[in-house]
């Protein structure tokens, strides 16, 4: 069984700039979420992918954007980013609700820094 | 009000100790209850997750679940240093988790 691979491990950017973060989801998962979480706290909930379509957001702003594709894997958008971006993205999978209970399977993360 | 309150420790223990990490939440439509395990640098991994309120044992953790009081509790027996880490609880009601902030604990030889 083949765990949730993130890509690149750390980023460097400068406020202003954009930023894409990928995921590759568990074997026979085919839901993905994203979690966002800063430095102390836990993960905050930004998005969840199913179907290639959102299904569901959390308290973030459009200049978070994102994108599943036919094979289930992921892509997390950032534009104009902000120096309180700064934070450790946690990409996890799932099965959708409605198809049996799925806990979340987490990804290592993309440690991003905004500078 | 947080959805869900965690006390952040740092939580010290000897090494065999028992321990016990807890949450509290307000938001009676939780169903589900997870524990995650996260070590520096890395993702959360999955310890435990449960439905209904009761216990739920799986080697040396126990998960309990309160919907009455809106309270879950993860227990370590015979802690060992390779439990050093930070707890995070979760719980959800539909397609969004809710985490708490998490729990230092380090395990003393």
């Amino acid at each position: 069984e083949t765990g949730v691979t993130q890509s690149p491990t750390h980023l460097i950017k400068t406020r202003g700039q954009q930023v894409t973060l990928r995921c590759s989801s568990q074997s026979g998962h085919n839901t993905v979420s994203w979690y966002q979480q800063a430095l102390g706290q836990g993960p905050q909930f930004i998005f969840q992918y199913y179907r290639e379509e959102e299904n569901g957001r959390g308290n973030f702003p459009p200049r978070f954007s994102g994108l599943q594709f036919p094979n289930y894997s992921s892509e997390l958008n950032v534009n104009a980013l902000e120096l309180d971006d700064s934070a450790l993205y946690l990409c996890a999978s799932s099965l959708a609700a409605g198809q049996g209970y799925s806990p979340l399977h987490f990804g290592n993360g993309t440690r991003l820094t905004v500078t | 009000q947080k959805e869900v309150e965690q006390d952040p420790g740092p939580l010290s223990v000897p090494e065999g100790a028992i321990v016990s990490l807890n949450c509290t939440y307000s938001n009676s439509a939780f169903q589900y209850f997870m524990w995650y395990r996260q070590y520096s640098r890395k993702g959360p991994e999955l310890l435990m997750y449960t439905y209904s309120s009761g216990n739920k044992e799986d080697g040396r953790f126990t998960a309990q679940v309160d919907k009455s009081s809106k309270y879950i509790s993860l227990f370590i027996r015979d802690s060992q240093p390779s439990d050093s880490a930070t707890y995070l609880c979760a719980m959800s009601a539909g397609n969004q988790f809710y985490f708490g902030t998490g729990t230092s604990l380090t395990v003393i030889p």
